[in-house]
């Protein structure tokens, strides 16, 4: 799997929009951009997904730049309960590394009141 | 409610004694993983399952052991040939596609 660089720590004003952003420049074609996030001392949580186009849910929206060499996850209005590790990871679940997720150190975001 | 379950959620153990972490989904998923978490770091894959009775070594396994019996269970035994298992475990699963990882809430192990 392609390895992925994160900022080590971000800040955000609560109800502002946080805009977390990773480099994935050796991507592969057939690579998906996973985003996952733990709060301290629980499992991670996944949160997004995408290929190539990007991609919104309940919870955040992925862009995906046109070469796909970066992503940014993008909280539109960020809470206090938003504080968290991020992680971005790159992973081609068909492949030979079946399943296997590789966790980078990750981003801290940290909401302030 | 769907999920997948890990007890106990702390676990104290001795020197030289082996301990048993759970893991339950109901989620019918096939495959199931198991990472460590070390203070500061990321996760890392110590085993994982593709299907019943099946299991595959991850990157750190050694001291480590695992059965899949059932579909639903996903056990991780730390065995005393761990020198360092002082961390906090996650179990996993996903479905059909593989793609998504869904986790359970952790177990944190301290020894003794």
């Amino acid at each position: 799997d392609a390895k992925t660089t994160q900022p080590p720590s971000m800040d955000c004003a609560e109800g502002r929009a946080a805009n977390l952003p990773c480099n994935h420049s050796t991507i592969s074609g057939n690579e998906y951009v996973y985003w996952y996030r733990q709060i301290h001392s629980q499992g991670p949580q996944y949160i997004i997904h995408g290929l190539k186009n990007n991609e919104t849910n309940e919870m955040a929206s992925l862009i995906i730049t046109e070469d796909r060499k970066s992503s940014t996850l993008i909280l539109p209005h960020a809470t206090l309960r938003d504080t968290a590790v991020y992680y971005c990871i790159v992973h081609n679940a068909g492949g030979t590394s079946y399943g296997k997720l590789t966790f980078g150190q990750g981003t801290i975001l940290t909401v302030h009141p | 409610d769907g999920g997948i379950t890990q007890s106990p959620k702390y676990l104290f153990r001795k020197e030289g004694q082996n301990v048993t972490l759970s893991c339950e989904q109901n989620l019918n998923h096939d495959a199931m993983y198991w990472y460590r978490q070390d203070p500061g770091q990321g996760l890392r894959l110590i085993y994982y399952s593709q299907i019943v009775n099946d299991f595959q070594k991850g990157d750190i396994a050694e001291g480590y052991s695992v059965s899949r019996e059932k579909k639903e269970s996903f056990p991780l035994t730390v065995t005393s040939a761990q020198k360092n298992p002082t961390a906090f475990y996650l179990c996993a699963s996903s479905g059909p596609g593989l793609e998504t990882q869904y986790f359970g809430p952790g177990t944190r192990l301290l020894v003794l």
